[in-house]
């Protein structure tokens, strides 16, 4: 069946250095989405990619879907303690049903 | 955005018992609702999806008699945890999709289940 895989698992930066986390499906995808879990809540949507090679920015998230719509990255500038959370894509092969991708949390140090 | 609610929050119960957990969509209709389980510290497993009105559709490993679910109507899915042992400890959580968003998929706040 279709896997989703993140990577880094962890990540741990200082506040101000920059973040990134990749995420690769093991089937192409027809769209992408980005959620954030802080510790103890649910995964809240960040944003939806649909179209190849497409690029969308929220203020200091940029995130990038793939040529192919297999993979797709979310690159955070500067983070801040703020963006501590785990950031988890969701792939949909067409059904509507989306898969998890592993997650990649990230904690920010002060 | 659009809401979902899912209730209760927290729940104990004994070793088989059976405890019910609700999902609601409460300002649109999800013809279409999937429920998740967490583990700590790990990601979402897709256990069914719920269709308002059919049998839900069970991922590969999740036992149906199990793990009961009822879509009865356009704002409310359930699902049942039979026989419940302390290995069904875990984060249960719902999600309804939103077509006038693109499909955008909306969680509940999530159900923590402990068993003991």
């Amino acid at each position: 069946g279709q896997q989703v895989m993140q990577i880094p698992q962890y990540q741990h930066v200082q506040e101000g250095e920059d973040f990134t986390t990749y995420c690769n499906s093991s089937t192409t995808l027809s769209n992408i989405q980005w959620y954030k879990q802080r510790p103890g809540g649910h995964p809240v949507f960040l944003i939806q990619l649909v179209k190849s090679g497409e690029v969308k920015k929220q203020k200091r998230l940029t995130f990038q879907f793939g040529e192919a719509k297999k993979n797709s990255s979310l690159h955070i500038t500067a983070t801040q303690t703020t963006d501590v959370g785990t950031y988890f894509c969701a792939g949909d092969s067409g059904t509507y049903k989306y898969i998890f991708g592993t997650g990649t949390r990230l904690k920010v140090l002060a | 955005g659009a809401v979902v609610s899912q209730h209760p929050s927290w729940v104990i119960c004994k070793s088989g018992t059976s405890v019910k957990i609700e999902c609601r969509s409460l300002d649109f209709q999800a013809t279409t609702m999937f429920w998740y389980r967490q583990f700590p510290k790990q990601s979402l497993m897709l256990m069914a999806t719920s269709n308002e009105g059919s049998k839900a559709t069970y991922e590969q490993g999740v036992e149906k008699d199990k793990f009961l679910i009822n879509h009865a109507s356009l704002t409310l899915s359930t699902l049942t945890v039979t026989s419940a042992h302390p290995e069904d400890s875990s984060f249960y959580i719902c999600s309804a999709s939103y077509p006038s968003s693109g499909n955008t998929i909306y969680f509940g706040e999530g159900s923590w289940l402990t068993v003991v």
